[in-house]
């Protein structure tokens, strides 16, 4: 079970920050990792990040320059920061657990909505 | 970055009738690592085919995947009414991994 939670409104240029908390999975894991992925309201999802919990990161080129992401292993959670937001973040924010690159199970997702 | 074009955009069907849904890839995807999902409206996306033809834990036989290369077909054998959905494909082959834009299969 993964359960994303954060802020659901994000003023524009500020910093988005989202936890994904695991539960009857270890984070500590080589056979799965563990994954972030956006779908704006009406689109198809867009892969943002993979995590290793070694702490190895995969991130889409396209928000490469924006993202940080984190591994807490003691708390059996993952975290994502997309700094400098604009509306085009706006979208539901999945995680997922992956293996090889296929989500094998996904969040029920939180909608984050940036406006001012 | 790999681009996948699916097709039809809707698929208008009715129950017992099948689903044949296309994704084709801008480039060959050479490990077949093409995966499909379903999504329900205000759920998450489900997985339902992986390595192009795996089926994932619980699905039903009726879904079945194929293709190599650059062609991909996702096909739902006697449509159920639960089976009235979108449906994603996507390559997880080359960094980035991306996805179709999906294909609605409506009730007609």
């Amino acid at each position: 079970h993964l359960q994303e939670s954060g802020p659901g409104l994000v003023k524009p240029s500020e910093t988005l920050s989202l936890t994904c908390s695991v539960s009857g999975a270890s984070i500590n894991s080589a056979t799965y990792y563990w994954g972030w992925i956006r779908q704006p309201s009406g689109k198809a999802p867009e892969w943002i990040a993979s995590i290793y919990f070694n702490g190895r990161t995969y991130y889409n080129p396209s928000l490469q320059s924006r993202l940080t992401t984190s591994v807490d292993t003691s708390k059996n959670q993952i975290s994502l920061n997309l700094r400098s937001v604009t509306a085009a973040d706006t979208a539901v924010y999945f995680c997922a657990r992956l293996r090889l690159g296929y989500c094998t199970n996904w969040g029920q997702g939180t909608l984050v909505i940036v406006s001012s | 970055e790999i681009v996948l074009t699916q097709s039809p955009g809707t698929l208008s069907l009715s129950p017992g009738e099948r689903a044949t849904l296309s994704c084709r890839a801008s480039q060959s995807i050479t490990s077949t690592y093409l995966a499909w999902y379903q999504q329900k409206p205000g759920q998450a996306p489900r997985l339902l085919i992986y390595g192009a033809s795996s089926r994932a834990t619980g699905i039903p036989d009726r879904f079945s995947g194929s293709g190599s290369g650059t062609d991909f077909t996702l096909t739902i054998n006697r449509l159920e009414p639960e089976d009235f959905a979108v449906y994603y494909c996507q390559q997880y082959d080359n960094s980035p991994w991306t996805f179709g834009q999906g294909t609605k299969v409506e009730i007609k």
